[in-house]
């Protein structure tokens, strides 16, 4: 069984610019969560979608938005990136809404000069 | 917000020896999941628990759920070099709605 994957891998942009990340659930979970981690420090709560609805959003300005697609997979956009952005970015899916065990993906590296 | 404390923040140890690691919080928690993390990677799951008290082992690991549902335990015996990495606790919040994770534990073993 697949496991949860995100693409990119690696994301370089400049300051300013917009990125869309994505992400493909394990086949079977309906909850998407996405996490910002920077170097170093550990993982910080940024959205959670559940059939297709944004049910919670972590302490981050509105530039940082997504969406959940009928097929469960989501996107994350970062508008207007700022240099702090840089991070790896984790996607992670459960079978619950809320409660169920998190799996995670690899991760995308987004670098903003 | 619930929040979640990890000890220690980080380690080194010898290759062989046993390694203990906790995780606390001032809150209830329902569920209780640790992680590890490899450097550019994302987190793998290596234990979940569910019931208070509850004692689970996986190979060299065993964790346990805290009686009074405010903490966690994770040992690791016999440690190997690629226990190498930084160990993640995460608890269910009250409200069933979302994971809490701790700040990590960074693990650095020595031949």
């Amino acid at each position: 069984e697949a496991g949860v994957t995100q693409s990119p891998t690696h994301l370089i942009k400049t300051r300013g610019q917009q990125a869309t990340l994505r992400c493909s659930p394990i086949s079977g979970h309906t909850s998407v969560y996405w996490y910002q981690q920077a170097l170093g420090l550990g993982l910080q709560f940024l959205l959670w979608y559940d059939e297709g609805e944004e049910r919670n959003r972590g302490n981050f300005p509105p530039r940082f938005s997504g969406r959940q697609f009928p097929n469960y997979s989501s996107e994350l956009n970062v508008n207007a990136l700022e240099l702090e952005d840089s991070a790896l970015y984790l996607c992670a899916s459960s079978l619950a809404g809320g409660a169920g065990t998190q799996y995670f993906g690899p991760g995308t590296r987004l670098t903003v000069l | 917000g619930q929040q979640l404390n990890q000890s220690p923040q980080s380690m080194f140890i010898q290759e062989g020896e046993d390694v203990s690691m906790n995780c606390t919080s001032s809150s209830i928690f329902n569920t209780w999941l640790w992680y590890k993390q490899d450097p550019g990677e994302g987190p793998v799951l290596l234990i979940a628990l569910y019931k208070a008290g509850e004692l689970t082992s996986n190979g060299r690991l065993t964790a346990q759920f805290g009686i009074t549902r405010k903490d966690s335990f994770l040992n690791i015996s016999a440690s190997i070099p690629s226990d190498v990495g930084i160990y993640f606790c995460a608890g269910l919040d009250n409200y069933g709605q979302n994971f809490v994770f701790g700040p990590g534990t960074r693990l650095s073993v020595l031949p």
